[in-house]
């Protein structure tokens, strides 16, 4: 099946620092990507829509200037955290729709560790 | 706004058992989709099966199959024969007409050996 990769797989950062998690799809053009996080032992939950070329749908409660959204190209979306806290370490996860099959799959997800 | 409900934190079936897994979901859209998805320890989504709504026949995926009712808006998932593999946390989901997921609070399935 398709692949879809995210880099880093785990990062740990300073409190007030940005951090740049990337999400891939490697065999298949993504013209939508979607990003959630996931807190220990809860569910994921929708974060935003990202459409390539344009600005990224955020969900009600989701802070768009702290969770910023980058997707510049069919196989590439970009979540900044900007001025991590604490409160935003998390699971996050990405998933991408492959346009010509019609599915979406999940990346392997990023572990944030803000201390 | 859609929402999909898993009732059950936790269950736990007998190697080689069967086991059933609950979900309910609430939706204004007439044509969607339903997931099941597994997250073993190392957190990977995995697809287990789907259903399309338009469907009546009920989904079936080898030793998983689906109880899809409608109308009831139920969803739930047989595991048959289970096997050691199955333990993993399951996720009830709602693909909307937007493709956004929204997932169940899941269900933590142990297999006792």
């Amino acid at each position: 099946g398709a692949v879809v990769s995210q880099h880093p797989s785990r990062v740990i950062c300073k409190s007030g620092t940005s951090v740049k998690i990337e999400c891939r799809s490697l065999d298949f053009q993504a013209t939508t990507m979607f990003w959630y996080r996931q807190f220990p032992k809860q569910s994921l939950m929708l974060m935003a829509t990202s459409n390539e070329g344009s600005k990224a749908t955020y969900e009600q409660g989701v802070e768009k200037d702290k969770f910023l959204i980058n997707h510049a190209s069919l196989t590439l979306s970009t979540l900044t955290v900007t001025s991590a806290h604490p409160e935003d370490s998390s699971f996050y996860i990405c998933s991408a729709r492959d346009l010509s099959a019609g599915e979406q799959f999940f990346g392997p997800g990023t572990r944030l560790t803000v201390l | 706004a859609q929402t999909v409900t898993q009732s059950q934190p936790e269950m736990s079936v007998q190697e080689a058992e069967t086991v059933t897994l609950s979900c309910t979901y609430d939706t204004s859209e007439s044509d969607y989709y339903l997931f099941w998805y597994k997250q073993p320890p190392s957190r990977q989504m995995i697809l287990v099966i789907r259903q399309e709504a338009y469907k009546q026949q009920n989904a079936t995926e080898n030793r998983f199959s689906v109880n899809f009712q409608k109308a009831a808006k139920s969803f739930s998932l047989k595991i048959s024969d289970s096997q050691l593999g199955d333990a993993a946390m399951y996720f009830c989901a709602y693909r909307s007409r937007g493709n956004q997921f929204y997932f169940g609070t899941g269900t933590s399935l142990t297999v006792i050996p």
